[in-house]
């Protein structure tokens, strides 16, 4: 049990609508990173926080999605109008500085 | 280029082989290095970091060469239970974001 918490584990929407997942990372950690994962592929980095404050976001990621970290605890990541190519594991992992990954949410966009 | 680059395998060897991983990276400026293990279908976990001097965790050595950019992972009699995909990752100075490889699948047959 790495102790961080990742909910929904699985998520099957239609295309277009909205979803948000919730990370609840170890209590100590204060980096918090999100990740998107194909089949075949390593974890393709999305955005990472220290603290509550969000350093840095990929250039790949489109402005439908959006992550947050209110108070410095757990963050929650929204995709906006989804599309059959958002379809992915999510993984959410807190540091420092050796990540410890939950165990995702699999997105399924129909 | 890729920021992290792994030969995706699979490896095929027989229990009790020694099975050695190379992996690349292109930022000379990057600061801590690990191996993580997945299975199919779940999260990564880690295996272990790697240290310039280089590291050994019972059958498992890692090593680092700063100089040619490259970083290994070495398995020794190996385990039917070893078959998984082994990521490689880099994280560049400040402890910033985590860049993973695609990863090398081993599969470790009777």
């Amino acid at each position: 049990d790495t102790g961080v918490s990742q909910n929904p584990r699985h998520k099957i929407t239609k295309r277009g609508q909205n979803v948000t997942f919730r990370c609840d990372p170890i209590s100590e950690h204060n980096r918090l990173y999100w990740y998107r994962q194909t089949l075949g592929q390593g974890p393709e980095f999305l955005t990472y926080f220290q603290n509550e404050a969000q350093l840095e976001k990929s250039r790949l990621l489109s402005d439908r999605f959006s992550a947050e970290r209110p108070k410095g605890s757990f963050s929650t990541l929204e995709i906006q109008r989804t599309e059959q190519g958002d379809s992915a594991m999510y993984l959410c992992a807190s540091s420092p500085p050796e990540a410890f990954f939950g165990q995702g949410t699999r997105l399924t966009v129909v | 280029r890729k920021e992290v680059e792994q030969d995706p395998g699979p490896f095929n060897v027989p229990e009790g082989a020694t099975v050695a991983f190379n992996c690349t990276y292109s930022n000379s400026a990057s600061q801590s290095f690990f191996w993580y293990r997945q299975d199919c279908r779940k999260e990564p976990k880690l295996l272990m970091s790697v240290y310039s001097s280089g590291n050994e965790d019972g059958r498992f050595t890692a090593q680092l060469n700063r100089a040619s950019q490259y970083i290994s992972l070495l398995i020794r009699d190996s385990k039917l239970s070893d078959s998984a995909t082994y990521l490689c990752v880099v994280q560049n100075t400040g402890f910033q974001k985590l860049v993973f490889g695609t990863g090398t699948r081993l599969l470790v047959s009777p």
